[in-house]
């Protein structure tokens, strides 16, 4: 994977934007940027992923910087259930195993 | 909708003795992989198939193999259990196409050898 730099923790106050912000400046064109997270002890689970458009689904919101080097996921209303460790990826291809460590591990307060 | 399912879900072993771990896929995926997650570890990455071959290799020990059968389904087999491989094993699958796929996990075996 294509180096990426992220927090090692952040906090959110409970139904506030979560904003997460992943570097990676040394992204190649054609490289996706995936997001994954892990809940303690359950199996990691996708988010989102992009190119170079902004992206949304019902989990988060990905916002990619016009040169890629950069991205952020947002969850609009964080929840104690979104406490996790977040993982912002650039595989090599959606095929590529998945290489885990120096997440973000985000901390949803009540 | 249809997740990968693993088991069994919990598993208590001796050492020495031997440990089959089964992953039934999403259907119509057709890569696994396996990931091994020690306590406060990150998921590392053991192996994967496609199409019923090996496709990538991780950290996985010679005392471990494991195989893609005809129906998608994995499973992993350890032999000669020693204590540091009590972890959790999480599978995944994804289905290969030209682009971006995402993996999907299961909810992972734990395994305690004693």
């Amino acid at each position: 994977d294509a180096k990426t730099t992220q927090p090692t923790s952040m906090d959110c106050a409970e139904g506030r934007a979560a904003n997460l912000p992943c570097n990676h400046s040394t992204i190649s064109g054609n490289e996706y940027v995936y997001w994954y997270r892990q809940i303690h002890s359950q199996g990691p689970q996708y988010i989102i992923h992009g190119l170079k458009n902004n992206e949304t689904n019902e989990m988060a919101s990905l916002i990619i910087t016009e040169d890629r080097k950069s991205s952020t996921l947002i969850l609009p209303h964080a929840t104690l259930r979104d406490t996790a460790v977040y993982y912002c990826r650039l595989p090599l291809s959606g095929n590529t195993p998945l290489v885990f460590g120096k997440g973000t591990r985000l901390s949803v307060i009540a | 909708a249809a997740g990968v399912i693993q088991s069994p879900r919990h598993l208590i072993k001796e050492k020495r003795e031997t440990a089959t771990l089964k992953c039934y896929p999403i259907p119509r995926h057709d890569t696994v992989y396996w990931y091994q997650q020690g306590p406060g570890q990150d998921p590392q990455f053991l192996i994967s198939f496609y199409e019923k071959m090996q496709s990538d290799k991780g950290s996985i020990p010679d005392r471990f193999s494991a195989q893609q059968f005809s129906d998608y389904h994995s499973e992993l087999n350890m032999s000669s259990l020693e204590l540091g491989d009590s972890a959790l094993y999480f599978c995944a699958s994804s289905v290969f196409i030209r682009g971006p796929d995402t993996q999907y996990f299961g909810p992972g075996t734990r395994l305690t050898v004693l």
